[in-house]
């Protein structure tokens, strides 16, 4: 059974665009965040979640809005999408948070902006 | 900006051989943690290390720590080609629920 999983793997949309990814954990972690990987392979956290309660927002613009219906799940939302928003986003859950244990990875979503 | 930096960026090596990969931090943290990430796949943990522990070991690798000079190294012994993909370094910032990633390691190992 797939620990984190992320849908849909493959997002190729024109600039403009609405689009969502969704993340699902069944491991019973209370915390999921977003993760941004870009050309380069750095990643960059966007927001993390603690059984529901947004607890991390980076400087990231409000185009990105992440929303978590139950501390299973956490989507992210994407308006008037822009060029340099191609990358893949992961999704990660942990019990208890980053500095307590690890992380376990989705394994990502690509988003290619037209 | 990057929390963590690694060296080397590429390492290129044999099987059999030993690779080593070296992060340094900014910051005070509670934990280092390093992962692995094959190509086109998310990233693996593969061990963490207390910022009260100064070496550790699991398989094949051995972490150790440095929080006097900020900074972490990773070394596989007796790589595989199964070995290759990128390696991250990440550090939680202290008092902070954030975990930070390095600029990453790519791994190469022929067979």
């Amino acid at each position: 059974d797939t620990a984190v999983s992320q849908t849909p793997k493959y997002l190729v949309t024109q600039m403009g665009n609405d689009k969502s990814i969704k993340c699902e954990q069944n491991l019973g972690h209370d915390t999921m965040y977003w993760y941004k990987q870009d050309s380069k392979k750095f990643l960059k956290i966007m927001f993390s979640y603690n059984n529901k309660e947004l607890i991390i927002n980076e400087t990231v613009p409000n185009r990105f809005s992440p929303k978590s219906p139950d501390k299973a799940h956490l989507n992210l939302h994407i308006n008037s999408l822009e060029l340099g928003d191609s990358a893949v986003y992961f999704c990660a859950s942990s019990q208890g948070g980053a500095s307590t244990g690890e992380l376990f990875f989705g394994e990502g979503s690509r988003l290619t902006v037209l | 900006s990057q929390q963590g930096e690694e060296d080397p960026q590429a390492l290129s090596i044999q099987e059999g051989e030993n690779a080593t990969m070296n992060c340094s931090y900014k910051t005070s943290i509670n934990n280092l943690q390093w992962y692995r990430q094959n190509s086109g796949r998310g990233l693996v943990h593969l061990i963490l290390i207390r910022s009260n522990e100064r070496e550790k070991h699991s398989g094949r690798l051995r972490v150790t720590l440095d929080t006097s000079k900020k900074s972490s190294s990773l070394l596989i012994t007796a790589s595989r080609a199964a070995d290759t993909a990128s390696y991250f370094c990440a550090t939680d910032i202290y008092n902070t629920d954030k975990l930070i990633f390095g600029t990453g390691t790519r791994l190469q190992v022929f067979p």
